[in-house]
C-alpha cells in the first residue's frame, strides 16, 4: 500500500498571501496519478487537481500542482477567504487509493 | 449537471449491517465506476472499493475485503454499499463518489451519510 504523508499540518496564512502545500509518498506512483482534494467543514471534499497538475473544471487558476514520483505540491498563490479548509492528496495509480493525512490551512 | 444524492443518517448496533445508497443524475449512469469512501472522525479518508454499473465489475480494499459488498441497479441509476459486522470503529461518514474522466480521481461526491455504531 502506498502510504502518503502531508506537510505542514496546518498552515497559518494571511488573505492574499501564497500557500505551498507538500505531499510525499512512499513509493513512487505510476503515470503522476496524484490528486489534490479541498473540504470544508461538514462538505464532501471537492476535486481540485488531477493527474498532479490538471486543474479539475470550474477550479481556479490560483490553484496548481506540481511534481512526479514521490513529491508533489499544491500551490495556492493568493488565497481567497473561501481557500480556508482541509486539504487531502490521493494517489490513484495503484490499489488500494489512499489519501494523506491533509493539511489544514488557517487563517493568520 | 452530474449529482450523486445519498441516504440519510443511521444508527446501528454492533454485530449489525447497514446498506448506504447514492443515487447519480445528470449523466449516463452505466459509463461511469462509482468509488465508496469513508471518513471517520479524526481520520484520514479511507477508500473502500468500487463499482462499473455497465459491467457490474466490483473491486475492494483488502482492509474490507470479507465485509463490504456494493451493488448497482441500473434501472434506479442507484449503487449500494453493504458492511456487515458493524463495530464502534465503523462510526463515520460514508460518501459515494464518481471518477473523474475515467480515472479514479474522486469528482463529484454525495452530500456523505452518517453512520454511528452504538450499543
Amino acid at each position: 500500500e502506498t502510504v502518503l504523508t502531508q506537510s505542514p499540518g496546518t498552515l497559518s496564512v494571511s488573505p492574499g498571501e501564497r500557500a505551498t502545500l507538500s505531499c510525499r509518498a512512499s513509493q513512487t506512483i505510476s503515470n503522476g496519478y496524484l490528486a489534490w482534494y479541498q473540504q470544508k467543514s461538514g462538505q464532501p471534499p471537492r476535486l481540485l487537481i488531477y493527474g498532479a497538475s490538471s486543474r479539475a473544471t470550474g477550479i481556479p487558476d490560483r490553484f496548481s500542482g506540481s511534481g512526479s514520483e514521490t513529491d508533489f505540491t499544491l500551490t495556492i498563490s493568493r488565497l481567497e477567504p473561501e481557500d480556508f479548509a482541509v486539504y487531502y492528496c490521493q494517489q490513484y495509480g495503484t490499489s488500494p487509493f489512499t489519501f494523506g493525512p491533509g493539511t489544514k490551512v488557517d487563517i493568520k | 449537471q452530474v449529482h450523486l444524492v445519498q441516504s440519510g443518517a443511521e444508527v446501528k448496533k454492533p454485530g449489525a449491517s447497514v446498506k448506504v445508497s447514492c443515487r447519480a443524475s445528470g449523466y449516463i449512469f452505466n459509463t461511469y465506476t462509482i468509488h465508496w469512501v469513508r471518513q471517520a472522525p479524526g481520520q484520514r479518508l479511507e477508500w473502500m472499493g468500487w463499482i462499473h454499473p455497465g459491467s457490474g465489475n466490483t473491486r475492494y480494499s483488502e482492509n474490507f475485503q470479507d465485509r463490504v459488498t456494493i451493488t448497482s441497479d441500473t434501472s434506479a441509476s442507484t449503487v449500494y454499499m453493504d458492511l456487515t459486522s458493524l463495530r464502534s470503529e465503523d462510526t463515520a461518514v460514508y460518501y459515494c463518489a464518481r471518477e473523474y474522466r475515467f480515472l479514479p480521481a474522486f469528482g463529484p461526491w454525495g452530500q456523505g451519510s452518517l453512520v454511528t455504531v452504538s450499543s
